[in-house]
């Protein structure tokens, strides 16, 4: 079964800094998704960004960005000129390509992050 | 648009109690999911549908039930409530066409906060 660990429970950022969440994850597959979500106050879970392994462009969405090392089983999320509406719990996903029997997102625990003004 | 609609927002309950969370959304998507998410922790998939008239199971289905008879909704039923049952509970929409790959995005509601007492 796969795992995915997010060893930083809470990080802390000054505005329009640059702050790193670590994600790793654990697989025998050779090819599957990974994704971050945000989780505001507001509860709902929002896509921030996501990869597909085959791929060994990091993938890219405006301030976020990803440095996935497959070997490492590594997937960290980079938050350029952070902002206050940053301010989350973050949560790493891992999905099987498996299209039917196994359609669960397998999340770590979340990092909580604070951005100071 | 709505998107993903859930209600209630919040619901206390008594242990032995039922109750019936209820989901709808508004982008015609063929899949729909509930996960449950425990404090400080990840989300947890409880049941999926692939399409009207289908469901299946997922990590967690002991004590829920579901049923998907139209597209747009997709109700969680709880049977006799216990406090193990006390979590926040999402409900997911995705569009994933017949073979395509499972990095779909999802979209979810804004929970549901349920406490058994």
């Amino acid at each position: 079964a796969q795992t995915v660990t997010q060893s930083q429970p809470e990080m802390s950022v000054q505005e329009a800094e640059t702050v790193t969440l670590s994600c790793t994850y654990d697989t025998s597959e050779s090819d599957y998704y990974l994704f971050w979500y945000k989780q505001p106050p507001s509860r709902q879970m929002i896509l921030v960004i996501r990869q597909e392994a085959y791929k060994q462009q990091n993938a890219t969405e405006n301030r976020f960005s990803v440095n996935f090392q497959k070997a490492a089983k590594s997937f960290s999320l980079k938050i350029s000129d952070s902002q206050l509406g940053d301010a989350a719990m973050y949560f790493c996903a891992y999905r099987s390509p498996i299209l039917f029997g196994n359609e669960k997102l397998t999340f770590g625990t979340g990092t909580r992050l604070t951005i100071i003004p | 648009n709505a998107g993903v609609t859930q209600t209630p927002k919040f619901r206390i309950l008594k242990i032995g109690q039922s109750m019936t969370l209820q989901c709808t959304q508004d982008m015609n998507h063929n899949y729909m999911y509930w996960y449950r998410q425990d404090p400080g922790m990840g989300l947890k998939l409880i049941y999926y549908s692939v399409g009207a008239g289908i469901t299946d199971k997922g990590e967690v289905p002991n004590g829920y039930n579901v049923s998907r008879s139209t597209t747009e909704d997709f109700p969680l039923r709880l049977e006799l409530a216990a406090p193990s049952q006390t979590s926040v509970y999402f409900c997911a929409s995705s569009y994933r066409p017949g073979q395509g790959p499972t990095n779909e995005k999802l979209f979810f509601g804004s929970g549901t906060q349920l406490s058994v007492l």
